[in-house]
């Protein structure tokens, strides 16, 4: 599996357009980028996933370079509900589905008032 | 719309007790996943069920074993506990067979599990 680096931490006033980038070096040809959201004492929540270029949805956009070496999960004019741990995660999606998420080290945004 | 459902949301046991967590999918969802959460930590995958039979195997303990009933339910259980297994354990569920970028999981509320 691709090993992925993010910030720690990060930190944005509501109102923002925050941008949280992934490092994914050694991402594999057949490797989808997904991106999951958790709350405290919550369970992680699928907000995004692609494999190359742009994907947007009506909670946020994923960039993608044609390198596929990192990629961007940007989230619109945050609200100080948005603070969370932000994980992203790169590997294989199987035909069959049914694929363990392999969850790294995520980001932990605070978005400030 | 129906969510993933846990049972019981907090536990509390001793020492070398045994504990028993259970899982409802997301109706008409056929894959069932256990994830542990330590205090401070990220998710680990547990091991997986699909169309109840086990599909994947990750840092499960030998202690702790897993399966799917024919309702598609899974319960996690976990003997001679030990106080490192206190963490927040979650139970996602995905419609099997969708496959590729569609394969996406849904996580439920957690059981807390507080080893005294």
């Amino acid at each position: 599996l691709a090993k992925t680096t993010q910030p720690i931490s990060m930190d944005s006033y509501e109102g923002q357009e925050v941008n949280i980038t992934c490092s994914h070096n050694n991402i594999a040809t057949n490797d989808y980028i997904t991106w999951y959201q958790q709350f405290p004492s919550q369970g992680p929540r699928f907000i995004i996933q692609g494999y190359k270029t742009k994907v947007t949805n009506e909670v946020a956009s994923l960039f993608i370079p044609a390198d596929r070496k990192s990629s961007t999960l940007s989230l619109p004019r945050v609200s100080l509900s948005d603070t969370a741990v932000y994980y992203c995660l790169v590997g294989p999606l199987r035909n069959s589905g049914n694929t363990p998420l392999v969850f790294g080290k995520g980001t932990r945004l605070s978005v400030i008032a | 719309a129906a969510g993933v459902i846990q049972s019981p949301r907090h536990l509390i046991k001793e020492k070398r007790e045994t504990a028993t967590l259970k899982c409802y999918p997301i109706p008409r969802h056929d894959t069932v996943y256990w994830y542990q959460q330590g205090p401070g930590q990220d998710p680990q995958f547990l091991i997986s069920f699909y169309e109840k039979m086990q599909s994947d195997k990750g840092s499960i303990p030998d202690r702790f074993s897993a399966q799917q009933f024919s309702d598609y339910h899974s319960e996690l259980n976990m003997s001679s506990l030990e106080l490192g297994d206190s963490a927040l354990y979650f139970c996602a569920s995905s419609l099997g067979g969708s496959g590729g970028a569609s394969d996406t999981q849904y996580f439920g509320p957690g059981t807390r599990l507080t080893v005294l």
